[in-house]
């Protein structure tokens, strides 16, 4: 079954700093990659997604996330981040409809 | 767009009591995926339907039960509750076929006292 390892529990930042947020998974077939957003005491929005095509996939809020295979990492990032985006991110990595998620990161951005 | 609604948003309950979460998916989807996000986790995916049928199981105790009815919303049914059972209970829609991508409702907060 696949799994989904995020590498960093938290990550601190200074607001306008670049961050990556890492993310590695194992799987035995093609898989869909997602990165998923939770602000505090809400549910969860979908950033962006990696279902086939160019590996460099931009997403909602200037993120970015890179596929690669042979890492088997689809790692996120943003060049210069804001206060509001304070909040948890999780990895997921769906096969055949079964999705699971990585144990998220908490990024906080400070002023 | 229409999104996944939930609802209640919050319940309060009490030891051994039940509960019953509503989740309404987009329209069209016919796929409906249950999670349970305890305080501090990630999410933990509990069952989905398709079509009405039980599609896939994961984690979910002997003590809830789910279905999916004939306009596609899904309950998820939860008795003899625990203090561990307070949790973020998720609800995600798709479409078969829509590249595997999961729309998730707001969710609803369960405070088992």
């Amino acid at each position: 079954a696949q799994s989904v390892t995020q590498l960093d529990s938290q990550v601190p930042v200074f607001e306008e700093a670049p961050v990556e947020l890492r993310c590695n998974y194992s799987s035995s077939v093609s898989v869909y990659l997602f990165w998923y957003v939770q602000y505090p005491n809400q549910g969860l929005q979908l950033l962006l997604k990696y279902l086939s095509g160019s590996t460099l996939v931009k997403g909602i809020n200037g993120f970015e996330a890179e596929f690669n295979k042979s890492q088997t990492s689809f790692h996120l990032r943003k060049p210069s981040v804001h206060i509001s985006d304070t909040a948890e991110y999780f990895c997921a990595v769906s096969e055949d409809n079964d999705m699971r998620f990585g144990a998220g990161t908490r990024l906080t951005v400070k002023p | 767009a229409a999104g996944v609604i939930q609802s209640p948003r919050h319940l309060i309950k009490e030891k051994r009591e039940t509960a019953t979460l509503k989740c309404y998916p987009i329209p069209r989807h016919d796929t409906v995926y249950w999670y349970q996000q305890g305080p501090g986790q990630d999410p933990q995916f509990l069952i989905s339907f398709y079509e009405k049928m039980q599609s896939d199981k994961g984690s979910i105790p002997d003590r809830f039960s789910a279905q999916q009815f004939s306009d596609y919303h899904s309950e998820l049914n939860m008795s003899s509750l625990e203090l561990g059972d307070s949790a973020l209970y998720f609800c995600a829609s798709s479409l078969e076929g829509g590249g595997d991508e999961q729309f998730f409702g707001p969710g609803t907060r369960l405070t088992v006292l």
